[in-house]
């Protein structure tokens, strides 16, 4: 299906620094859930997010739904190596047969 | 929470053979799943929405007659790839929907010789 697009596609930081990634999309969703796939894994679900506007945290995850429910952003503050992986942001608009719309997702790196 | 399992995770099959995934959802209902492939270094990109106890509805341009879908229970889909070739090879991945979230399962990795 569609992608969404997220950006930036990847990411080599120093541990201990903050992260930022985010989707855009030129359609509405009503649903915004942002996923992390470790090498050889499924994506495990990080944060989801039902409301424009809304702000949610997971320890040191904050994700935000904009209030244009057009984009999404994910931070990560304090970096640590195991955050390495593919972040995936995925929209949700009910009506369209219940699918998820997927970024294209962003590779963080993360130098001890 | 809500848990979705894949099997088996990894499978290696020679060319021609006929290979079967299984998802399931393990403490939930789930009248509707979902097939994923992924490459290397890509998103996923769905493949086919399981419903249970009816055909599965599949994206343009995957060819139903070579990804055999099966809604039989409320609990578990399954996807046969029939006659596997090496183009076939990839990360297969199934979900579910939970009340407003999507889980995964651990995916599973077909290599095609």
């Amino acid at each position: 299906g569609q992608q969404l697009n997220q950006s930036p596609q990847s990411m080599f930081i120093q541990e201990g620094e903050d992260v930022s990634m985010n989707c855009t999309s030129s359609s509405i969703f009503n649903t915004w859930l942002w996923y992390k796939q470790d090498p050889g894994e499924g994506p495990v679900l990080l944060i989801a997010l039902y409301k424009a506007g809304e702000l949610t945290s997971n320890g040191r995850l904050t994700a935000q739904f904009g209030i244009t429910r057009k984009d999404s952003f994910l931070n990560i503050s304090a970096s640590i190596p195991s955050d390495v992986g593919i972040y995936f942001c995925a929209g949700l608009f009910n009506n369209a047969g219940n699918m998820l719309t997927f970024g294209g997702g962003t590779r963080l790196m993360v130098k001890p | 929470g809500a848990v979705v399992s894949q099997h088996p995770s990894w499978v290696i099959c020679k060319s021609g053979t006929s290979v079967k995934i299984e998802c399931r959802s393990l403490d939930f209902q789930a009248t509707t799943m979902f097939w994923y492939r992924q490459f290397p270094k890509q998103s996923l990109m769905l493949m086919a929405t399981s419903n249970e106890g009816s055909k599965a509805t599949y994206e343009q341009g995957v060819e139903k007659d070579k990804f055999l879908i099966n809604h039989a229970s409320l609990t578990l889909s399954t996807l046969t790839v029939t006659s596997a070739h090496p183009e076939d090879s990839s990360f297969y991945i199934c979900s579910a929907r939970y009340r407003s979230e999507q889980f995964f399962g651990p995916g599973t990795r077909l290599t095609v010789l």
